[in-house]
């Protein structure tokens, strides 16, 4: 089964750019989706399409995807933005499609 | 606004069953599949299976099918997740998502539901 692989923590000071990675094999080739969730609450959707942002989601968050790596980026990090991270994509490759999640990743600031 | 509001939090005993609900409103219920989610305490998301609402038609993670049932009232929009015997390891928090079209991205979210499942 298709596997995401995210980095455990990542940690940056703030107002700098955090980069979070999310890699798979061929992830290129799928749309990748991002979800920030915060200590007791539900995830929130905060890139969809690799790189789409939805409404009332601030600019400094982006995404890229290439190869065997999507890339969430959060430019000028804020305290608020300290979270777990989630990568998603929608796996059509096998007989049964599914959903796929990342292992998530613990964003810190400084 | 679009909106998925889930059932309360239920304590209950293994071998007992269990239907959590989420209720959606706010667009076309039949319109968009819902998935469940799972979490574990202190873990990650790990994605269950979802069903159409509109034929009821499903599809589960290999690692939940016979173990859990998804299913859909959509004369009242709402999609149910159930357990016929409860075990200690189903305890968890339980999140329902809206799920939009070419690509499977999930929004919004439910609230979640907590499940304890203990003797």
């Amino acid at each position: 089964s298709y596997v995401l692989t995210q980095p455990p923590s990542v940690s940056v000071a703030p107002g700098k750019t955090a980069r979070i990675t999310c890699g798979g094999n061929n992830i290129g080739s799928k749309s990748v989706h991002w979800y920030q969730q915060k200590p007791g609450q539900a995830p929130v959707l905060v890139i969809y399409y690799d790189s789409d942002r939805p409404s009332g989601i601030p600019e400094r968050f982006s995404g890229s995807n290439s190869g065997n790596t999507a890339t969430l980026t959060i430019s000028r990090v804020e305290a608020g933005d300290e979270a777990d991270y989630y990568c998603q994509v929608w796996d059509s490759s096998s007989d049964h499609a599914h959903v796929v999640f990342g292992g998530g990743t613990k964003l810190t600031v400084l | 606004e679009v909106q998925l509001v889930q059932s309360g939090a239920e304590v209950k005993k293994p071998g007992e069953s269990l239907r959590i609900s989420c209720k959606g409103s706010g667009y076309s219920f039949t319109s968009y599949w819902i998935s469940w989610v799972r979490q574990m305490p202190g873990k990650g998301l790990e994605w269950m299976g979802r069903i159409d609402p509109s034929d009821s038609y499903t599809n589960y993670s290999p690692s939940f099918q016979g173990h859990v049932t998804i299913s859909a009232d959509k004369s009242i929009s709402t999609a149910y997740l159930q357990w016929s015997s409860l075990k200690a390891s189903d305890t968890a928090m339980y999140y329902c998502a809206r799920v939009l079209p070419f690509g499977k991205a999930f929004d919004p979210w439910g609230q979640g539901t907590l499940v304890t499942v203990s003797s």
